[in-house]
C-alpha cells in the first residue's frame, strides 16, 4: 500500500469552476509538497508546507497535520492548469520523498 | 536562469547496452536526485547525493550507477543489468537533502527496443 493516497485519480472539469485535489499520508511528515507535471514530463514544485495554508495565485494548499491529510486548490480553473498533480511528503526520520501516484486535471474550455 | 537540464529528451537503445543520461544543475545544490516514473507509479528513487563524491541507493538502484564527480553534475547510467530499462526519467535537485524546495528536470524518456 502506498504511503501517500490521492483523490481522485482522474478529475475533468469546466473552464471557472473551483478544483479540490486531495492527499492523505499514513506518516508522520516534516513537509509536504504539491507539484504540477505538464504533458511533456516536466515536474514544477508548487508548493512545500508543514503546517497551516499557503497561496500563489489561484492556487491555495492547506495542511492538516492531526489529520495526515492535505488539499490543493484552484479557483477560476483555466484549461492552461491542465496537468497532473503530485502529492509527495518528507518522513521526519525519512531520507526520501514518498510520492502519491498523482491526479490528472483535465479543464475543458 | 539557474535550472536543471536533462539530455536527451528522448533515448532509444538496444537491449544489452548501458546508457547514460545526463543532469546538470547550476543551482548551486549540494544534493541531486534521480527518479524514475512508469505509468500509474508515483516517482521511485533510483539514487542520490548529498555532496560531491558521495552517493546511496534509492529504492530501485539494482541496475543502475551513478557519479558525482563535480556539484553541478549527477549522471546516471542504465545498464544491461536492469531488466525494465524503458521508462521516464528525472532528475531533481534540492539545496541540502531534506532541506528546501526541489527543482526537477524536465526528464528523458528511454525505450529500450
Amino acid at each position: 500500500k502506498n504511503e501517500v493516497e490521492q483523490s481522485p485519480q482522474n478529475l475533468t472539469a469546466q473552464e471557472g469552476e473551483f478544483i479540490t485535489i486531495n492527499c492523505s499520508y499514513s506518516v508522520g511528515i516534516s513537509a509536504l509538497h504539491w507539484l504540477q507535471q505538464h504533458p511533456g514530463g516536466g515536474i514544477v514544485s508548487l508548493f512545500m508546507l508543514s503546517s497551516g495554508k499557503k497561496k500563489h495565485g489561484r492556487l491555495i494548499a492547506t495542511i492538516n497535520i492531526q489529520e495526515k491529510h492535505s488539499s490543493l486548490h484552484i479557483t477560476a480553473s483555466h484549461p492552461r492548469d491542465s496537468a497532473v498533480y503530485i502529492c509527495a511528503v518528507m518522513g521526519g526520520g525519512s531520507e526520501k520523498l514518498v510520492f502519491g501516484k498523482g491526479t490528472k486535471l483535465t479543464v475543458n474550455p | 536562469d539557474g535550472g536543471i537540464t536533462q539530455s536527451p529528451k528522448y533515448l532509444f537503445r538496444k537491449e544489452g547496452q548501458n546508457v547514460t543520461l545526463s543532469c546538470e544543475q547550476n543551482l548551486n545544490h549540494d544534493a541531486m536526485y534521480w527518479y524514475r516514473q512508469d505509468p500509474g507509479q508515483g516517482l521511485r528513487l533510483i539514487y542520490y547525493s548529498q555532496i560531491v563524491n558521495d552517493f546511496q541507493k534509492g529504492d530501485i538502484a539494482e541496475g543502475y550507477s551513478v557519479s558525482r564527480e563535480k556539484k553541478e553534475s549527477f549522471p546516471l547510467t542504465v545498464t544491461s543489468a536492469q531488466k525494465n530499462p524503458t521508462a521516464f526519467y528525472l532528475c531533481a535537485s534540492s539545496i541540502q537533502h531534506r532541506q528546501g524546495g526541489y527543482t526537477f528536470g524536465s526528464g528523458t524518456r528511454l525505450t529500450v527496443v
